[in-house]
């Protein structure tokens, strides 16, 4: 079975602090993503990567960065967090980069 | 532009009849649909995709989906509810750009209530 692990299940940040999101993935996919899912809103795309230290811009990367420095880590960084970037997390990966993905728990991120 | 619509926010079904989610899609050429299924604080689990072939598309906890393309439509479906199959729905449907990488493009969930 593959497994999704992200580093924290809840997280309470300050604004303007730097945060790092940590996601992990155990069966050698090429392809992982990092999703923010809010209530009426669905999924939202924050970046892709298809390969090491390859990224994509999805549809809401302002705010965000990646880094993918290993196969199996995909990292999602708040530079300056604000309210606004409260949100559950989401973590993906997949063999093919649009056949079916595996998600991680999530991570439930406040911003005060 | 791609796109997919769930056009209801919550279905409401009791145990043991059949139940539909409802999923329409628009892509311009062959659509790749998927759909999901997340329990309370949990992530996403894959449940099943059409890809080509058979309409009628089997796949995890007894969940079917038909794919019905003159509808543009990929309905989730199962015979018999049960209480544990209350959750949060999701369709998702390949992006297919005019340039770039395939992307995934969500619907905005469906939550199922099934009612003892």
């Amino acid at each position: 079975d593959v497994k999704v692990t992200q580093s924290s299940r809840y997280l309470v940040k300050r604004t303007g602090e730097k945060v790092f999101l940590e996601c992990v993935q155990d069966m050698d996919h090429e392809n992982m993503f990092w999703y923010r899912q809010d209530p009426g809103l669905g999924l939202r795309l924050i970046y892709f990567s298809y390969d090491v230290k390859m990224k994509e811009k999805g549809d809401i990367p302002e705010g965000y960065s990646v880094s993918r420095e290993k196969k199996e880590r995909f990292s999602l960084i708040l530079e300056s967090a604000s309210t606004n970037q409260t949100s559950m997390y989401l973590c993906a990966s997949s063999l093919v980069p649009y056949y079916e993905q595996y998600f991680g728990p999530g991570t439930r991120l406040t911003v005060t | 532009a791609q796109s997919v619509a769930q056009p209801e926010d919550q279905v409401n079904v009791a145990e043991g009849n059949p139940l539909t989610v409802k999923c329409t899609y628009s892509v311009s050429g062959n659509p790749y649909l998927f759909w999901y299924v997340q329990y309370p604080n949990r992530g996403l689990q894959f449940l099943l995709k059409y890809i080509t072939g058979d309409n009628l598309v089997k796949g995890s906890y007894g969940f079917e989906a038909e794919f019905n393309k003159s509808q543009t439509s990929f309905h989730l479906k199962k015979p018999s509810a049960l209480v544990s199959d209350s959750a949060l729905y999701f369709c998702a449907v390949r992006d297919i750009p005019t340039s770039g990488t395939y992307k995934y493009i969500f619907g905005t969930g469906t939550r199922l209530k099934v009612l003892a």
